[in-house]
């Protein structure tokens, strides 16, 4: 299957910092890609559409200001977590989905990032 | 609103046995309706994807049954194996709107 890979596996920060996390598509192009904030034990809570020269689409009760994302390529998306804290800790993924036209459409994810706010 | 409803949410089963896991969704636009497998501390990969127009899809062990009436799928595992165990996802999504829809997952643990 198509290859998705996140960057960096795992993060610590002290409270008050930014960590970048990002998200290339590997061998195909992603106009869209999506980002997940995954807690322990629990199912995928989508954040945010990541789409390819343009704004995100944020879910709602995220807040945009906090989490920046930012797709420049066809192949990339960052988010940005601003001004940590212990409460951003989490597991956060991404996923870029497959266009039909090179593919069946099906959604990818990367292997996830653990951020620790210390 | 929930739109996708997974159960059970935990399940135990013998080595050699069937794991069966549930979903029903609720908006009659999807059309896709994949199932992921995700290890402790790893992304979710998918495992198996169905659409509506076939009833079941089966690779190697791993089966998924689809009732379009009843907005009902199941992941069925075959001769379920201890490195089986890790946490099923269900999803559903239309091709149009782009994103999916989780269910809260099944953890799953074979027992040797």
């Amino acid at each position: 299957g198509a290859v998705v890979s996140q960057h960096p596996s795992w993060v610590i920060c002290k409270s008050g910092t930014s960590v970048k996390i990002e998200c290339r598509s590997l061998d195909f192009q992603a106009t869209t890609m999506f980002w997940y904030r995954q807690f322990p034990k629990q199912s995928l809570m989508l954040m945010a559409t990541s789409n390819e020269g343009s704004k995100a689409t944020y879910e709602q009760g995220v807040e945009k200001d906090k989490f920046l994302i930012n797709h420049a390529s066809l192949t990339l998306s960052t988010l940005t977590v601003t001004s940590a804290h212990p409460e951003d800790s989490s597991f956060y993924i991404c996923s870029a989905r497959v266009p039909p036209g090179q593919g069946t459409g099906e959604l990818f994810f990367g292997e996830g990032s653990r951020l620790t706010v210390l | 609103q929930q739109q996708v409803k997974q159960s059970p949410q935990s399940l135990i089963v013998q080595k050699g046995g069937i794991s069966i896991i549930n979903c029903a969704y609720e908006n009659t636009a999807f059309d896709y309706f994949p199932w992921y497998q995700q290890f402790p501390g790893k992304g979710p990969a998918l495992l198996i994807a169905i659409r509506p127009d076939v009833s079941e899809k089966k690779e190697g062990r791993f089966t998924i049954s689809f009732n379009k009436s009843a907005k009902q799928f199941s992941l069925h595992i075959m001769d379920s194996q201890p490195g089986d165990s890790a946490t099923y996802f269900c999803a559903a999504s239309s091709t149009n709107a782009g994103k999916s829809t989780f269910g809260d997952g099944t953890t799953l643990t074979v027992k040797p």
